[in-house]
């Protein structure tokens, strides 16, 4: 079964704008990673948050994890054409080993 | 530093042949996983490996789907007797080892993938 749902499947905002974009999961996790696949291309990694934090940022990225409601959020500020991308969600499963288990992703679309 | 190798980038194989993916995990890295990912969806786990050993291979089809790292070279996905349903993009990524700690070992480093189709 699919671990991790993402919403919304697509978003398409202008330059500038915030992008906000949602994750659940089923089970329990060590921690929580989102990643960013341009096109025909692989992954990349963006930003990790483990199971007892609730909130993390890095430069125009700010993530939140709740665990008790089993979901998380990337938001995107001040939007570039250059975030146009899919953004996947993952989790580490507790007692999962090392193992990604990505969700269904969100493609976001930032026009000019 | 290179990233995480993968050749060939694209493959084309017939129903019936074998296909033979290969990775070269980071520098360092001694953690190799495949996903797996079909057109529009997510990555789906394949396998884990480390030096000579699958740790998790849970994800694997029970059937024709194998793979290796061996000691020396890279880690090799091998697919017997392809069908049309084995078309997708194949990525493998490594980690560091579990001694660097913190959450560096919990970061993924992918390769740009190998792209199958299967005529």
């Amino acid at each position: 079964s699919q671990q991790g749902e993402e919403d919304p499947q697509a978003l398409s905002i202008q330059e500038g704008e915030n992008a906000t974009m949602n994750c659940s999961y089923k089970t329990s996790i060590n921690n929580l990673q989102w990643y960013r696949q341009n096109s025909g291309r692989g992954l990349v990694h963006l930003i990790l948050i483990r199971s007892n934090e609730r909130e993390k940022h890095s430069g125009r990225l700010r993530v939140t994890l709740d665990t008790s409601k089993k979901s998380s959020s990337l938001l995107i500020t001040a939007s570039r054409a250059a975030d146009t991308a899919s953004y996947f969600c993952a989790t580490v499963q507790t007692g999962g080993g090392n193992k990604l288990t990505f969700g269904t992703g969100t493609q976001l679309k930032v026009e000019l | 530093n290179a990233g995480v190798m993968q050749n060939p980038r694209h493959l084309v194989r017939r129903r019936g042949q074998e296909a033979r993916l290969r990775c070269s995990p980071m520098k360092g890295h001694s953690h190799v996983y495949w996903y797996r990912q079909l057109p529009e969806e997510g990555l789906k786990f394949m396998v884990y490996l480390q030096k000579e050993n699958i740790i998790d291979e849970s994800g694997m089809p029970k059937e024709r789907f194998s793979a290796e790292f061996p000691k020396e070279g890279p880690s090799i996905l091998r697919i017997q007797q392809v069908v049309r349903g084995d078309s997708a993009a194949y990525f493998c990524a490594s980690s560091p080892p579990n001694s660097y700690g913190g959450i560096a070992k919990n970061i993924q480093y992918f390769g740009a993938g190998t792209r199958l189709s299967v005529l």
